[in-house]
């Protein structure tokens, strides 16, 4: 059975970082691209980041490029984003996302965790 | 980057059918996906390349796409099937992915 489990969320103070995780299992992550897909309270999805299978293509949405940091270790089956420079308005429930179906689609989702912003 | 613009709400009576629309510049080049997502839980796959359903999936989602427009149905809508629903594409501007703003559907 395919899974995805993000770990890491919490609350963390304006300008300071965070680094979540996702682990995965069920399949070998070393053959898919993944994705980092947000979503603030309240609101709809929000697409952030992509990394591709062997990390040579990585792509950030303009919202979050240069701040956060995406990354994985295809032996461990993990998935990594670190943040940094966090703002108010990056609080939301993390999502990693795999680019599955030959790139058509997010075909396993993990539950999210959240990353709280605040002073 | 392009947009996906959705309803924000739509409602369907218990039973009948419902079509829920996606509009983007997108969507002419590249294939559209759908999600549903319930409160509380994460978003799944309903719909992927415009009409295809993951193993799964129940056939009472279909999924089409005409020109700048794709759009989810739900036949014989269940009272489960109330839930935000989001349309997604690659976007050859900007961001790789795009997300539409979200339908959130209820059912009478």
């Amino acid at each position: 059975e395919v899974q995805l489990v993000e770990s890491g969320g919490g609350v963390v103070q304006p300008g300071g970082s965070l680094r979540v995780s996702c682990a995965a299992s069920g399949f070998s992550l070393k053959n898919y691209g993944m994705n980092w897909v947000r979503q603030a309270p309240g609101k709809g999805l929000e697409w952030i980041s992509y990394i591709n299978v062997v990390s040579t293509t990585i792509y950030y949405s303009d919202s979050v490029k240069g701040r956060f940091t995406v990354s994985r270790d295809n032996d461990n089956n993990s998935l990594f984003l670190q943040m940094s420079g966090l703002r108010h308005e990056d609080t939301a429930v993390y999502y990693c996302a795999r680019d599955g179906l030959r790139g058509l689609a997010f075909d396993f989702w993990g539950q999210g965790t959240l990353v709280n912003v605040s002073s | 980057s392009s947009e996906l613009t959705q309803d924000p709400a739509v409602s369907v009576a218990l039973g009948q059918t419902v079509r829920i629309t996606c509009h983007g510049d997108s969507l002419r080049a590249y294939f559209a996906s759908w999600y549903r997502q319930k409160p509380g839980q994460a978003p799944i796959l309903l719909i992927y390349g415009n009409n295809n359903r993951p193993s799964g999936i129940p056939d009472r989602f279909s999924g089409s796409r005409s020109g700048n427009t794709a759009s989810l149905t739900i036949t014989g809508t269940q009272a489960e099937d109330e839930a935000d629903y989001y349309c997604n594409s690659r976007d050859s501007i900007g961001d790789p992915w795009v997300f539409g703003g979200g339908t959130r559907l209820t059912v009478l």
